[in-house]
């Protein structure tokens, strides 16, 4: 099984900072990289798929990048509404594991 | 718009069989697959399979033995089927489709496994 190994496990920021969120796979993905905002109580959203392109609807502030083994997740001018659990999941190679989760809290 | 909801019920005995239903809305199934995936309480995402717009399946190998998927394409339904459930299967329960990596999420359904 591929595993992804998510960084860190939490992050306290202030508004308007830039927080970058790290995912490191276990083997070449091939930017089968999806990263996902789950707010407290709701499900997960899609934020970034094959590892940069950006979902309909998310706020342009958020970005992705990577490949091979490395990824990374970017929010620029950090708002209030993006305190959330982010989790990486690689879907390359059945099972289609996620990352442990990043908690993003308001300094 | 596209929707999935899952249904099926709360409670569950130790040892029985969990059967849930995925409902979905504004796709095909013969057009996009589903996904099912379980998170339990304050912790982090498990896929647990995949019935894909072919009708083939593909399953966690930690669950495999005890996990079925199927669909009903008039119904525009997804079936998940475990079996053997023990206390740590206790969850919410997601169905994903999979279209953009899972583009679409139902509200998810928590199982609890108690007698």
């Amino acid at each position: 099984d591929i595993q992804m190994t998510q960084s860190p496990a939490s992050l306290s920021a202030s508004l308007g900072e830039t927080v970058t969120i790290e995912c490191l796979a276990s083997e070449d993905i091939y930017s089968n990289l999806a990263w996902y905002q789950q707010k407290p109580g709701k499900s997960p959203q899609l934020l970034i798929y094959y590892a940069n392109s950006l979902n309909d609807g998310v706020p342009s502030r958020f970005s992705g990048s990577g490949s091979g083994t490395q990824y990374s997740l970017k929010i620029n001018s950090l708002q209030s509404e993006d305190v959330s659990i982010y989790f990486c999941q690689q879907n390359y190679d059945s099972p289609y594991t996620f990352g442990a989760g990043t908690k993003l809290e308001l300094k | 718009q596209v929707q999935l909801k899952e249904s099926g019920p709360g409670l569950v005995q130790p040892s029985e069989t969990l059967s849930l239903t995925c409902t979905v809305s504004g796709f095909s199934l013969t057009s996009y697959g589903v996904n099912w995936v379980r998170q339990p309480p304050g912790k982090g995402l498990e896929w647990m399979g995949t019935i894909w717009n072919d009708g083939s399946t593909d399953y966690n190998s930690a669950l495999k033995s005890r996990l079925s998927i199927s669909r009903d394409t008039s119904k525009s339904q997804v079936f998940l089927k475990m079996n053997s459930l023990q206390t740590e299967d206790t969850a919410i329960y997601l169905c994903a489709r999979a279209g953009y990596a899972f583009d679409y999420w139902g509200q998810g359904v928590m199982v609890t496994v108690s007698s």
